[in-house]
């Protein structure tokens, strides 16, 4: 069974830093691309980011308000996917929602496997 | 960027009636969309990828079609369970894989 859980949400506060895991299970952790998306309080989805595989060169993208801000990494020794969030403002206040693509491709990377998300709340 | 704008943004419906949801792309994204469900509490479910292949379990009464920057999720007969939000994402063209607003899919 394929499982990506989430940790390391919180409060924290404005201008500091925090930095998520995503623990993965059930797949080939190391030929997934991963992505992060998060979800605002009573919003929509935003993609956030995505690392690929090493065999895919393991790049990362970001999306425009994170990036120079937050950085993607992961760990295949031990299937785990890291978000370090720095430089945080109440606009990042969300749930953060580690995404695994698996059955999908480098071509055709839609996301079919999700966590529960990790809820971060930047406040004073 | 593309953009995804969904309409409407909120669909009442009554249960055991047909339901159609509709994703628009600011540009062609060929057949490179997919549908997700999101229940309250919950984390967003993959229906639909490809425009029209439905994700391993997904009930049959959930249907996609369309193409380029028109498309369409149509929900046969709708059961209790399938009212929630909805949301459609274009992975043809990324950086950033763009979601739609979504759409309250709630009971009349």
């Amino acid at each position: 069974e394929v499982q990506v859980v989430e940790s390391g949400g919180g409060l924290v506060k404005p201008g500091g830093s925090l930095r998520l895991s995503c623990a993965a299970s059930g797949f080939t952790f190391n030929m997934a691309w991963m992505n992060w998306v998060r979800q605002a309080p009573g919003k929509g989805l935003e993609w956030v980011g995505r690392i690929k595989s090493h065999t895919s060169g393991g790049t990362t993208d970001y999306a425009a308000p994170v990036k120079g801000r937050f950085t993607i990494s992961r760990d295949d020794s031990k299937n785990t996917l890291y978000l370090q969030m720095n430089s945080l403002n109440s606009e990042d206040t969300a749930v953060y929602y580690c995404v695994a693509i698996v059955t999908g491709t480098p071509s055709h990377p839609y996301f079919d496997y999700w966590g529960q998300g990790t809820l971060v709340t930047v406040s004073s | 960027e593309i953009v995804m704008t969904q309409s409407p943004a909120t669909l009442s419906v009554s249960p055991g009636e047909r339901a159609t949801l509709s994703c628009r792309a600011s540009q062609s994204v060929s057949s490179n969309l997919a549908w997700y469900q999101q229940k309250p509490g919950q984390a967003p479910r993959l229906l639909i990828y490809g425009a029209s292949t439905r994700a391993t379990g997904i009930p049959a009464r959930f249907s996609g079609s369309g193409s380029g920057t028109e498309f369409t999720l149509t929900i046969s007969s709708l059961q209790s369970e399938d009212f929630a939000v909805y949301y459609c994402q274009q992975y043809n063209n990324w950086p950033p894989y763009s979601f739609g607003q979504g759409t309250k899919l709630e009971i009349k």
